[in-house]
């Protein structure tokens, strides 16, 4: 599975938008973009995943670049339960759930 | 659905003895997956595992290390003869295939090992 890149760490003010990037440069055809996330002391969470569209659910929103070298996840008003690190992952459509945690983009929400 | 169950979610042991860490998968998953997240490190895949079967054990350990996932009951991960090094939270993922073959997986809230 190809490598990503994210930012360290980003800052928010609560109820604002919040935008995660992801560089993914090398990504081949087949892998989708997963994006998790982890709470301090708890076990990572599935966010949200796309191939090539844009993707809505309840958590957030995929932004996939038109070539899909780059994707950002969007929280529309970050509360600050939604302090956490967050993963962006690819995932091979044969892939057996090896995934590769980097080290994530670290949020911090400030009331 | 109560989730990925694991238990204990905490675990203290003397260097030289084993630990035995559980994991109930979510209701109708049939593939279990095991993590490891050292202090301050990020999460590294350790094995995956079906019903009766090892599918990939590429991140275990060569030696003390040892999962399964039996017809019945839980999957286990044991670790033999425990060292400082061990020490750890320990997170059990389950997944049910997703037609589209982008897998998703569900982890519990993990297991932490202190070894003294």
């Amino acid at each position: 599975d190809a490598k990503t890149t994210q930012p360290n760490s980003m800052e928010s003010n609560e109820e604002e938008p919040v935008h995660l990037p992801c560089n993914h440069s090398t990504i081949s055809g087949t892998d989708y973009i997963h994006w998790y996330r982890q709470l301090p002391s708890q076990g990572p969470e599935y966010v949200i995943h796309g191939l090539t569209s844009n993707v809505n659910n309840r958590m957030a929103s995929l932004a996939i670049a038109e070539d899909r070298k780059s994707s950002t996840l969007i929280l529309h008003r970050a509360t600050l339960r939604d302090a956490a690190v967050y993963y962006c992952i690819l995932i091979s459509s044969g892939n057996t759930g090896k995934l590769i945690f980097g080290q994530g983009t670290t949020l911090q929400v400030k009331p | 659905n109560a989730g990925v169950m694991q238990n204990p979610r905490h675990l203290v042991r003397r260097r030289g003895q084993e630990a035995r860490l559980r994991c109930s998968p979510m209701k109708g998953h049939s593939h279990v997956y095991w993590y490891r997240q050292l202090p301050e490190e990020g999460l590294k895949f350790m094995v995956y595992l079906q019903k009766e079967n090892i599918i990939d054990e590429s991140g275990m350990p060569k030696e003390r290390f040892s999962a399964e996932f039996p017809k019945e009951g839980p999957s286990i991960l044991r670790i033999q003869q425990v060292v400082r090094g061990d020490s750890a939270a320990y997170f059990c993922a389950s997944s049910l295939r997703d037609s589209a073959g982008a897998n998703v997986l569900t982890f519990g809230a993990g297991s932490r090992l202190t070894v003294l």
